[in-house]
């Protein structure tokens, strides 16, 4: 267990629909990060927060967007939804802000849409 | 644009002496290389870190030749719950965006 929670564990909607995944960091860590990984595919990464502020930015595409709350939880909003947008996503956290920390990676939620 | 290379896939017996090379002929002063595990429907897993020379931990060792072009990943006398993707990432203390890249990574099989 990586103190990563990630909510739900799977979800299923439709083409065109709008879900939120939500992710809790492990205790004391400042960073969150998000990743989309298609089925047999790599880790694509997304997006990270450190702090409440955006802080890096991969290949997010502008349909989704995500936040990192006062309390450190953040939330990957995914709108317009495609076929193309079913695959896990997980979510990770690590106590700083570089390159060179350990990332702690939670469960992932997988997203399936018809 | 920071970019490694690893092999797609590796087999191996139980007992064996895995060796797994990632290629990063980018490489920066002060880029990092990390590896992580990742077991199937499972986040990856931190495995071990190094920036130069050779790191062992109670899992793995990581060797690093002086030019820092590549690195390998040690997994002594596999098991077969080694069975796993492995990737291979290098990143900065300071980040560009570009440096988060896990890529396909190399599925090690482990047979008995």
């Amino acid at each position: 267990d990586s103190g990563v929670t990630q909510t739900p564990k799977h979800l299923i909607t439709a083409t065109g629909q709008r879900v939120t995944l939500r992710c809790s960091p492990r205790s004391g860590d400042l960073s969150v990060y998000w990743y989309q990984q298609s089925l047999d595919q790599g880790l694509q990464f997304l997006i990270q927060y450190y702090n409440g502020e955006e802080r890096a930015k991969g290949n997010i595409l502008e349909r989704f967007s995500a936040q990192q709350f006062p309390d450190l939880h953040s939330e990957l909003n995914l709108s317009s939804l495609e076929l193309g947008d079913s695959a896990l996503y997980f979510c990770a956290s690590s106590m700083g802000e570089g390159g060179t920390d350990t990332q702690y990676f939670g469960p992932g939620t997988r997203l399936t849409v018809l | 644009l920071a970019k490694t290379t690893q092999p797609i896939s590796m087999d191996s017996y139980e007992g064996q002496e895995v060796n797994i090379t990632c290629s990063h002929n980018n490489i920066a002063t002060n880029d990092y290389i990390t590896w992580y595990q990742q077991f199937p429907s499972q986040g990856p897993r931190f495995i071990i870190q190094g920036y130069k020379t050779k790191v062992t931990n109670e899992v793995a060792s990581l060797f690093i030749p002086a030019d820092r072009k590549s690195s390998t990943l040690s997994l002594p006398r596999v098991s077969l719950s080694d069975t796993a993707v492995y990737y291979c990432l290098v990143g900065d203390p300071y980040y560009n965006t570009d440096k988060l890249i896990f890529g396909t990574g190399t599925r090690l099989q482990v047979f008995p």
